[in-house]
């Protein structure tokens, strides 16, 4: 059973630095390209980060104060974040990423999904 | 940017209607979109992949079609535990960008 499970939530003071945790279990960690996406309090969904195998991706919310990166020997996944702001308090989700790949077509589509973990920026 | 849209924002209906959600993207992506599924409290659920594709274990109620810049999500005959908040996402070039989403109420 694919499973995914998110720590490293708190509360944190605007400016400070915060990482995130991801352990993966249940398939081959190692081959398998991963998603950090948010959801502020009762708001959608808004991807952040992307890893594969050719590098990474950022929204541009976040883009030069996150930093996603992952150790294939702990089956972890992270996400350090850096300068954090009030709008960056959400509830974090990892996925893990499934590949089409059909005659030249690919496409990543996010198939196992974590319980989340809260990040709280405040004074 | 490509940016996604969603219409409406909310619906209401019954058990046993059918329903049918819009996606709209800024600029043509072929079938570059994902559909899921999500209620309070629980992490998204992935529908549909790659526009038309349905996922293992996805009921068959559920369907997704459209290309280029407009998708749609339908439920065949809407079920009790279908009330909840549909995202469509771009997967596309490294981006993967979500609608607002579109939440469907109890009538």
């Amino acid at each position: 059973e694919v499973k995914l499970v998110e720590s490293g939530g708190r509360l944190v003071r605007p400016g400070g630095s915060l990482r995130l945790s991801c352990a993966a279990s249940g398939f081959i960690f190692s081959e398998s390209e991963m998603l950090w996406v948010r959801q502020a309090p009762g708001k959608g969904l808004e991807w952040i980060s992307f890893l594969s195998s050719s590098g990474s991706s950022y929204a541009d919310s976040v883009k030069g104060r996150f930093t996603i990166s992952r150790d294939n020997a702990k089956n972890s996944l992270y996400l350090q974040m850096n300068s954090l702001r009030a709008e960056d308090t959400a509830v974090y989700f990892c996925a893990r990423s499934a590949l089409l790949n059909s005659n030249g077509y690919y496409l990543y589509y996010f198939d196992s999904w974590g319980q989340g973990t809260l990040v709280t920026v405040s004074s | 940017d490509i940016q996604m849209t969603q219409s409406p924002s909310s619906l209401s209906a019954s058990v046993g209607d059918r329903v049918t959600i819009a996606c709209r993207a800024s600029q043509s992506i072929g079938t570059y979109v994902n559909w899921y599924q999500q209620t309070p409290g629980r992490a998204p659920k992935l529908l549909i992949f790659a526009a038309s594709h349905l996922h293992n274990g996805v009921p068959s109620r559920f369907s997704g079609s459209g290309s280029g810049t407009d998708f749609t999500l339908t439920v065949s005959s809407l079920q009790p535990e279908d009330f909840a908040t549909y995202y469509c996402q771009l997967a596309y070039s490294n981006l993967f960008t979500f609608g607002p989403g579109t939440t469907v109420h109890i009538k």
